[in-house]
Order: structure tokens, then C-alpha cells, then sequence
């Protein structure tokens, strides 16, 4: 069980706009820094949002990050074939003094 | 470029210990912490441990603390993490990523993992 909660799936078809939730609590995304990577099958994770809302230069400007409190969300507008992958959030946790991730969440392009 | 490769996975039984190294390049390794973060099959990252840049830090997750030590060596430019008294549930890809400059950041580089499977 994650010490951060995400959706296992989400989905869209191309052009549309998808959101990923992530809760925490008071101690990790209450507290500090969300970071979001994605990772295609077979690959490495990429991060694609740091700092909670700040963009990696080369992630496109379709990838836009939010937090409020201990919850945190990642959206996809534009959808696109290649966002198909599986999204990560992560934090540290000072009551753990370690990071934390979420399950992750598949996203589907219909 | 940042490149991170990392190696000495393999097969072992239960109870036993392996090795494994996460060579860098691209970058000033003195100048950046470092971590191990592990991915079972089909399942989801888990964050394993960290170290400073200079070596006078260190944490772990509670599921290898006490088993697991992760070193540095700021000469050679590589990372280490040493598995003992390995169980079936350390069974993962492992891969070490590199934190980002800022004491704030996550980890910024990913290296492609190595695998290691626990069984006997």
C-alpha cells in the first residue's frame, strides 16, 4: 500500500484533457515539494513536473501541475498518443525522513 | 549528457548479498546526493535510499533498513548499494537517479535500471 493515493487508470481520447489526483498528508505533500514522473513500459521514468508546478525544460506546455494542502494533481490537455504511460507522484515525508510514491496511474489513450 | 549506468544484478538466493554500482558521467557526482529507487515486477516505484554529496547522510526506506547500505565513491564517480540478507520481496528492478541540485529538488536522471531476483 503507497503512502500516496492515486487513481490506478485514467483515460481520454486525443485532444482531450486528463487529470491525475495524488493524496498525501500533512507530513509529505502538506509539507514539501511534489514531484510527477512518467514512465512508459520497459523505460526509465522521466520527470515531468518538479517543484510541484514547474516544468523540466522539453516537457511540453500541455503538462501542467497544481497542489493544495496534501493533494496534488498532474493534467494532460491536448491528449496525445504518446502520453500513454504510467504517472508517479512522489514527496518527502518527514515523519518517514524518506520519499514516498504514489501506486501510479495508467494512462490510456482511447 | 547525464549518464548513469548501472550494474551487478543477478540471480541470488534468499539470505545472501550482492553488490550493485551506478557508474556516472555528464556531471560533477561531487557536486549532486544520490539514491536507489526499486520497481518489483508489475508493480509501482519504491524510493530504497539516499546519500548526500558528501557522504555525511544517509537514509533508508524501513523495508531495507538495517540490510541494505548505499555508499559513494566521490574518486570514481559511482554509487553503490550493498544488499544483504536478501528476501523474495527485494525481487525489482533497481535504479539510481540522480537528486536535483536544489536541497528541495527529486531526482532529476534516471539511469536504466539493473535487475535482481531473489530466489533460490
Amino acid at each position: 500500500q503507497s503512502v500516496l493515493t492515486q487513481p490506478p487508470s485514467a483515460s481520454g481520447t486525443p485532444g482531450q484533457r486528463v487529470t491525475i489526483s495524488c493524496s498525501g498528508s500533512s507530513s509529505s505533500i502538506g509539507s514539501n515539494y511534489v514531484y510527477w514522473y512518467q514512465q512508459v513500459p520497459g523505460t526509465a521514468p522521466k520527470v515531468v513536473m518538479h517543484r510541484n508546478s514547474q516544468r523540466p525544460s522539453g516537457v511540453p506546455d500541455r503538462f501542467s501541475g497544481s497542489k493544495s494542502g496534501t493533494s496534488a494533481s498532474l493534467a494532460i490537455s491536448g491528449l496525445r498518443s504518446e502520453d500513454e504511460a504510467d504517472y508517479y507522484c512522489a514527496a518527502w515525508d518527514d515523519s518517514l525522513s524518506g520519499w514516498v510514491f504514489g501506486g501510479g496511474t495508467k494512462v490510456t489513450v482511447l | 549528457q547525464v549518464q548513469l549506468v548501472e550494474s551487478g544484478g543477478g540471480v541470488v538466493q534468499p539470505g545472501k548479498s550482492l553488490r550493485l554500482s551506478c557508474a556516472t558521467s555528464g556531471f560533477t557526482f561531487t557536486n549532486y546526493a544520490m539514491h536507489w529507487v526499486r520497481q518489483a515486477p508489475g508493480k509501482g516505484l519504491e524510493w530504497v535510499a539516499v546519500i548526500s554529496f558528501d557522504e555525511t547522510l544517509t537514509y533508508y526506506a524501513d523495508s531495507v533498513k538495517g540490510r541494505f547500505t548505499i555508499s559513494r565513491d566521490n574518486h570514481n564517480n559511482t554509487l553503490y548499494l550493498h544488499l544483504a540478507r536478501l528476501r523474495h520481496e527485494d525481487t525489482a528492478l533497481y535504479y539510481c537517479a540522480r537528486h536535483g541540485p536544489g536541497t528541495s529538488d527529486g531526482f532529476d536522471s534516471w539511469g536504466q535500471g539493473t535487475l535482481v531476483t531473489v530466489s533460490s
